[in-house]
């Protein structure tokens, strides 16, 4: 049973707009909700993360948007960038500190200049 | 310097064998983690190590087992291999408690195909 999901699995962009990618989760015990950030043959790199208290949380281009009542996250990246051009996956911690992380599937962004 | 590293990076071999993966971490940090993505491309969490001990243990077939020989290292070892064992394993790390310690820093991935 997927406890957090990303149901679109590409998204394609134009240089300079807005990116925004979904995530949608079913545990309200998670505490933290991140984006990682994947390029082909190379491991997740983290991206920007959100404490599930808070309902925002900006970083330079990106910014991530917790609506827990609706259990969605979203990551807004601006402008977009070719660069950007990877999978992000969505993760969410259950358990505290020595927590797991769940992974949703990912999403394929692609920037095209 | 890379921070999480992994050997080998793919690793060919037959059903029935059995084969280990390594991984290193300078970052100081006490809690390892090791993950598998699947062909569906799910990341999913198999094992993790805080200071040589196992915390979490996923159901994964005892045939797969992590060994920690000091905090920097944690191996996977996967004995009598299956078809179903295909897939590519990553490695992670993160500090055990305090701030940032939800931030996992992952190594680039052994992509492991089983004939």
């Amino acid at each position: 049973d997927q406890q957090v999901k990303q149901n679109s699995p590409s998204l394609s962009v134009q240089e300079g707009r807005i990116s925004i990618l979904n995530c949608d989760y079913t545990n309200s015990m998670f505490d933290y909700f991140l984006w990682y950030k994947k390029y082909p043959a190379e491991g997740p790199t983290f991206l920007i993360s959100i404490s599930s208290i808070k309902d925002k949380n900006e970083d330079g281009r990106f910014t991530v948007f917790l609506n827990k009542s609706a259990k969605h996250l979203s990551l807004h990246i601006v402008p977009s960038q070719p660069g950007d051009s990877a999978v992000y996956f969505c993760a969410a911690r259950y358990g505290g500190s020595q927590g797991n992380l769940i992974f949703g599937k990912g999403t394929k962004l692609s920037v095209k200049p | 310097d890379t921070a999480v590293s992994q050997t080998p990076k793919y690793l060919v071999t037959q059903m029935g064998n059995d084969k280990s993966i390594k991984c290193e971490q300078n970052l100081g940090h006490d809690t390892m983690y090791w993950y598998k993505q699947d062909s569906k491309k799910f990341l999913k969490i198999m094992f993790s190590y805080n200071n040589k001990e196992l915390i979490i243990n996923e159901t994964v077939p005892n045939r797969f087992s992590p060994k920690s020989p000091d905090k920097a290292h944690l191996n996977l070892h996967i004995n009598s291999l299956e078809l179903g064992d295909s897939a590519v394993y990553f490695c992670a790390s993160s500090r055990p408690s305090g701030p940032s310690s939800y931030e996992q820093y992952f190594g680039p991935g052994t992509r492991l195909t089983v004939t």
